[in-house]
């Protein structure tokens, strides 16, 4: 079946510093890939997507690159500010409808 | 609607009671999902709707979990005979037509506590 494997958190990191969050993932077909981004106390939104392989998606400094030929799909953001601090997760979406999610990464940006 | 709409924010029930879970997806929505949030976990797949008719069930974790849409508009998940571990948080989303490049719209979910 489709899974999703992302690294653990929590990160932790301080104002300025390059973030990179792991995400690979195994899918029948050619999936879309996402990241999902819950803000503390919001709801989940969506942060970017790339639907095809070699696609970069890209949204308020994050970007992620599908990469079919290893499976993956990483997120990052050269320069984080305190207001990245939030739960990250990355999805796909492969044949049929649902939405597959990783475990979520939480990340934390000191000031 | 604005937004997806979940209701109640927060519902807190004993071991063994039935529970329903409201969704309203925003307005013109044809796809509808339900998901849970476990503390600690990732998000896990329940139930989508196309329309009134779920194509896909495959997630309910037991046949104590159930759920419907009406109208091409509002669910309702229904949990019957809660335990401790289906306390979690139950979060709706819903898209246009269910494409598989839309992104889904979540509500801010329910938070289920089981005594």
């Amino acid at each position: 079946g489709n899974s999703v494997t992302q690294m653990e958190g929590p990160v932790t990191l301080s104002e300025e510093a390059f973030l990179t969050i792991n995400c690979t993932y195994t899918a029948t077909g050619y999936p879309s890939l996402f990241w999902y981004v819950q803000y503390p106390g919001e709801g989940l939104q969506l942060l970017l997507k790339a639907t095809k392989a070699d696609d970069k998606g890209s949204n308020k400094g994050f970007e992620a690159t599908y990469r079919k030929e290893t499976t993956s799909f990483h997120l990052e953001k050269g320069s984080v500010q305190v207001s990245d601090s939030a739960v990250y997760f990355c999805a796909l979406r492969a044949a049929g409808n649902k939405l597959t999610f990783g475990g979520g990464t939480r990340v934390l940006v000191k000031p | 609607g604005a937004g997806v709409s979940q209701s109640p924010s927060n519902k807190v029930t004993e071991k063994g009671k039935d529970v329903e879970l409201r969704c309203d997806p925003i307005s013109g929505h044809t796809a509808l999902y339900w998901y849970r949030q476990s503390l600690g976990q990732g998000l896990e797949f329940l139930i989508y709707f196309q329309g009134n008719s779920a194509p896909d069930k495959s997630g309910l974790p037991s046949d104590r979990f159930s759920a419907e849409r009406t109208g091409g508009s509002v669910s309702t998940l229904t949990i019957q005979r809660t335990q401790q571990e289906d306390s979690a948080v139950y979060l709706c989303a819903s898209s246009l037509i269910g494409g598989s490049n839309e992104k889904l719209f979540f509500g801010s979910g329910t938070q289920l506590s089981v005594l």
